[in-house]
């Protein structure tokens, strides 16, 4: 069975730290591109970050960037999303997604979701 | 960046209505566009890729159409479980927006 399972999510305060992680299984994983997608609490979803298969080709929204950096090690079938300087308004339930296929063309398996809270 | 917009917000169906939902690109998008369903607590599900390839184990009911700008996702009759909210999500280029989301409530 094809499974994403996120972990790491916190209370942390505001300029914080943490590192989700996304275990993934049934499939192969370094075939695969992989993103992160946020939705804060009763609000929609917003695409976060997207990595290559290979780990070399990364994106971030306008949002994050400079502050988010995302990874994977192939080797652990794991992806991460390192947050740094942490805002309240990245306050949200955090997901990792799988690619459908190698185009790119939608995101067809979802993790359960890891709750990240930023306040003071 | 390319923004979606959907409409209507929020909508209040029968069981058995037919309802469709539209998504409107702020830009050309070809046919990069996927639609899920969201129900309270749990992750979104695919329901349309491509704009209108049904995902694997999708009940035909759901249909999707349109390409360049305009694109919309069909419910063909609305069943109990099918209330939820549903976003578009283009994949023409990055970032990979979503649009707002449509409520989908019983009237």
């Amino acid at each position: 069975e094809v499974q994403l399972l996120e972990s790491g999510g916190d209370l942390v305060q505001p300029g914080g730290s943490l590192r989700l992680s996304c275990a993934a299984s049934g499939f192969t994983f370094s075939s695969y591109a992989m993103s992160w997608v946020r939705q804060a609490p009763g609000k929609g979803l917003e695409w976060v970050s997207a990595i290559s298969g290979s780990g070399g080709t990364t994106y971030h929204a306008d949002s994050v960037k400079g502050r988010f950096t995302i990874s994977r090690d192939n080797s652990k079938n794991t992806l991460y999303l390192q947050m740094n300087s942490l805002r309240a308004e990245d306050t949200a339930v955090y997901y990792c997604a799988k690619y459908r296929t190698i185009r790119r063309d939608a995101f067809d398996i979802w993790g359960q979701g890891t709750m990240v809270t930023v306040s003071s | 960046a390319i923004q979606l917009t959907q409409s209507p917000s929020s909508l209040s169906a029968s069981v058995g209505d037919r309802v469709t939902i539209t998504c409107r690109a702020s830009q050309g998008i070809s046919s990069a566009l996927a639609w899920y369903q969201q129900k309270p607590g749990k992750p979104p599900k695919l329901l349309i890729y491509d704009a209108s390839s049904l995902e694997s184990g999708v009940p035909s009911r759901f249909s999707g159409s349109g390409s360049g700008t305009d694109f919309t996702l069909t419910i063909s009759s609305l069943q109990p479980e099918d209330f939820a909210t549903y976003y578009c999500q283009q994949f023409n280029s990055y970032p990979f927006t979503f649009g707002q989301g449509t409520r989908l409530d019983i009237k």
